[in-house]
């Protein structure tokens, strides 16, 4: 089935102590994002990625740290989490990096940053 | 800097009734415009998007959305609504171009169908 997985899909944890978010697909595409939920503020993006070895920053970057090592995943990086950063996370990847392209949203990770 | 601006936060219909969420956006030049559901504890799932062509776009589970690019407008109806269509809905918008452009979404309006 052509899926986004991330893992985990909750996790609490306290402040400082660092985590990862992993974010996995099998459909080859070439974007991979990573976004943010928070109620009255909709989505706003994270860091995105175009390819392998290829990243940038998105709305809210401060914090967090990505990586595009392998075309399939693009894992989230909070080294010094912080309570600002409870939040529900989704990664989100679409075929191709075109505007137009349908972006397909993984499960979600509820994070809470005690 | 481009927006979305989704005006209610709740719509409440009852079933059988036709619905509408709003969506106005903003943007430099030509938009595409996506309309995305979350049911809960779930992810987002697609909908359907505008790109060009027929400002009547039809999507998944019998929604539909109607370009207006005058009022700057893409809102999400169906005929005849059922309570599991009860979920968080989000407008986005891109800016049409060949390449990348970021991907802005409304803050979501929340639809409540009554039996």
């Amino acid at each position: 089935e052509a899926q986004v997985t991330q893992n985990p899909r909750y996790l609490i944890t306290v402040t400082g102590k660092k985590l990862t978010v992993t974010c996995s697909q099998n459909m080859n595409h070439e974007y991979m994002s990573w976004y943010r939920q928070d109620p009255g503020l909709g989505l706003r993006q994270i860091y995105y990625s175009m390819n392998v070895e290829v990243t940038d920053k998105g709305d809210v970057p401060e914090g967090y740290k990505v990586s595009r090592k392998e075309k399939r995943n693009f894992p989230l990086i909070l080294e010094s989490p912080s309570p600002n950063q409870t939040s529900l996370y989704f990664c989100a990847s679409s075929l191709r990096t075109g505007a137009e392209d349908t972006q397909y949203f993984g499960p979600g990770t509820r994070l809470t940053v005690l | 800097a481009q927006s979305v601006a989704q005006p209610e936060d709740q719509v409440n219909v009852a079933e059988g009734n036709p619905l509408t969420v709003k969506c106005t956006y903003s943007v430099s030049g030509n938009p595409y415009l996506f309309w995305y559901v979350q049911y809960p504890n779930r992810g987002l799932q697609f909908l359907l998007k505008y790109i060009t062509g027929d400002n009547l776009v039809k999507g998944s589970y019998g929604f539909e959305a109607e370009f207006n690019k005058s009022q700057t407008s893409f809102h999400l109806k169906k005929p005849s609504a059922l309570v599991s269509d009860s979920a968080l809905y989000f407008c986005a918008v891109r800016r049409a171009l060949s390449g990348y452009s970021t991907l802005t979404f409304g803050k979501g309006t929340m639809l409540l169908v009554s039996p």
